[in-house]
């Protein structure tokens, strides 16, 4: 079964710090697709990225990286000089490429990340 | 605008009622879902329809009834509310099996 592990439950930085939310997953599958989406304070959820299992290149898009470690099981998310408007709820989740049939994408519990002024 | 819109926004109801909840997309995509976040943020899949046909069926009460009429549309039918249904509802879409998730804004139901 695929689950995913966001042991952060909450960050508070300071603006200009850079922060890692850490994401952790489990599949028995060799093809699967990662995944970050953005929740700020509105509600809305906004995807940010997507990974596929065999691509292990780190992935930078201005201020946020991803950094993918299939040894360990880990895709965590790095913002740089963080910014108020960073402030949100990020959830990390795993899609299982199977054969046949729909998975649906399973979500971490997310990290509530609080930048401060 | 293309979007997955659901309506209505939100929802304040008394206990024992039936409510729905409504979907749309217009992105032309093959598989729709119901996700529930409960008030700790933990999304949930519910439900997950392929080209009208339910595909995902999670432990969900009975209560709670998909209708696909179409593949662009997936609502949310729920009988005889009770207050642990009190969460906000996520309508997304995408083509595909691995493509991401595009979610409506949400549904906040308060049951009371």
């Amino acid at each position: 079964a695929q689950k995913v592990t966001q042991a952060q439950t909450e960050i508070s930085v300071v603006e200009k710090e850079d922060v890692t939310l850490d994401c952790v997953y489990e599949t028995r599958d060799t093809t699967y697709y990662l995944f970050w989406y953005k929740q700020p304070p509105s509600g809305e959820l906004v995807f940010l990225i997507r990974r596929n299992s065999f691509d292990e290149q780190n992935e930078i898009s201005g201020r946020y990286s991803w950094n993918f470690q299939k040894s360990t099981s880990s895709f965590n998310f790095t913002i740089t000089a963080s910014q108020v408007v960073d402030s949100a709820v990020y959830f990390c989740a795993l899609s299982e490429a199977l054969r046949s049939g729909n998975t649906p994408l399973v979500f971490g519990k997310g990290t509530r990340l609080s930048v401060i002024a | 605008d293309t979007a997955v819109s659901q309506t209505p926004k939100y929802l304040v109801t008394q206990m024992g009622n039936d409510k729905s909840i409504k979907c749309e997309q217009n992105l032309g995509h093959d598989t729709m879902y119901w996700y529930k976040q409960d008030s700790k943020k933990f999304l949930k899949i519910m439900f997950s329809y392929n080209n009208k046909e339910l595909i995902i069926n999670e432990t969900v009460p009975n209560r709670f009834s998909p209708k696909s009429p179409d593949k662009a549309h997936l609502n949310l039918h729920i009988n005889s509310l009770e207050l642990g249904d009190s969460a906000v509802y996520f309508c997304a879409s995408r083509q595909g099996r691995v493509a991401p998730l595009h979610f409506g804004n949400g549904t906040r139901l308060t049951v009371t």
